[in-house]
């Protein structure tokens, strides 16, 4: 089975801007989780989705936001860019989240300046 | 709120060494996740486990309950080994607006020929 898969893998952003991520889960895994990795924080949980639905929310402002489509894909949005955005952004596939393996993607780097 | 701590926070071992790292939390849990990463962010997911111990290969991880304890064991250390290790908690209220992981800071680990 091919693992999960992140696009893009590297992104420069200017503050202000917004910015689209892609996940796409491994076949079969309905629940795709987000993370922030920053030095200063080490890993954050974002949110997670199962079946089109966000099932649980990390402690972020409303600027982070994402969606699930009916093929299990996620992409996560980031509106009005700072400075402090910037980080490793990790996805993790489940097959149905919860007390259930999760299955990382390689992250896409996001630098705003 | 539950709360995860890690040690050391750095380790330097020589090749062949039995390294332990060590993972305590303040509440709960349903399940510990250890997580590896390497240099340039992949994270992959070692063990999960809710109670006993868990084996593969060179790697173990032990758990206590009782005593909100876990620790990964590493038996003859390679420098292949050489990775940030995280322990992660999934909390107990997985499945509400309350669910989260919550991560230590992470364990660097440098084996050296």
């Amino acid at each position: 089975k091919a693992g999960v898969t992140q696009t893009p893998r590297y992104l420069i952003k200017t503050r202000g801007q917004q910015v689209t991520l892609s996940c796409s889960p491994i076949s079969g895994h309905r629940s795709v989780s987000w993370y922030q990795q920053t030095p200063g924080q080490g890993l954050q949980f974002l949110f997670e989705y199962f079946s089109e639905t966000q099932r649980n929310k990390g402690n972020f402002p409303g600027r982070f936001s994402g969606r699930q489509f009916s093929n299990s894909r996620s992409e996560m949005n980031v509106s009005t860019l700072e400075l402090g955005d910037s980080a490793l952004y990790l996805c993790a596939s489940s097959l149905r989240g919860g007390p259930y393996e999760q299955y990382f993607g390689p992250g896409t780097r996001l630098t705003v300046t | 709120k539950n709360e995860v701590e890690q040690s050391p926070q750095n380790l330097t071992a020589q090749e062949g060494e039995f390294i332990t790292i060590n993972c305590s939390y303040s509440v709960g849990i349903s399940a510990l996740h250890w997580l590896q990463q390497h240099p340039g962010g992949g994270i992959v997911s070692l063990f999960m486990l809710s109670s006993g111990k868990k084996k593969h290969g060179r790697l173990i991880a032990t758990i206590n309950i009782q005593e909100k304890h876990s620790s990964l064991h590493i038996t003859a250390s390679h420098p292949r080994d050489s990775a940030v290790y995280i322990c992660a908690d999934l909390s107990r209220n997985y499945g509400g607006s309350q669910g989260n992981l919550i991560f230590g800071k992470g364990t660097k680990l440098s084996v050296k020929p």
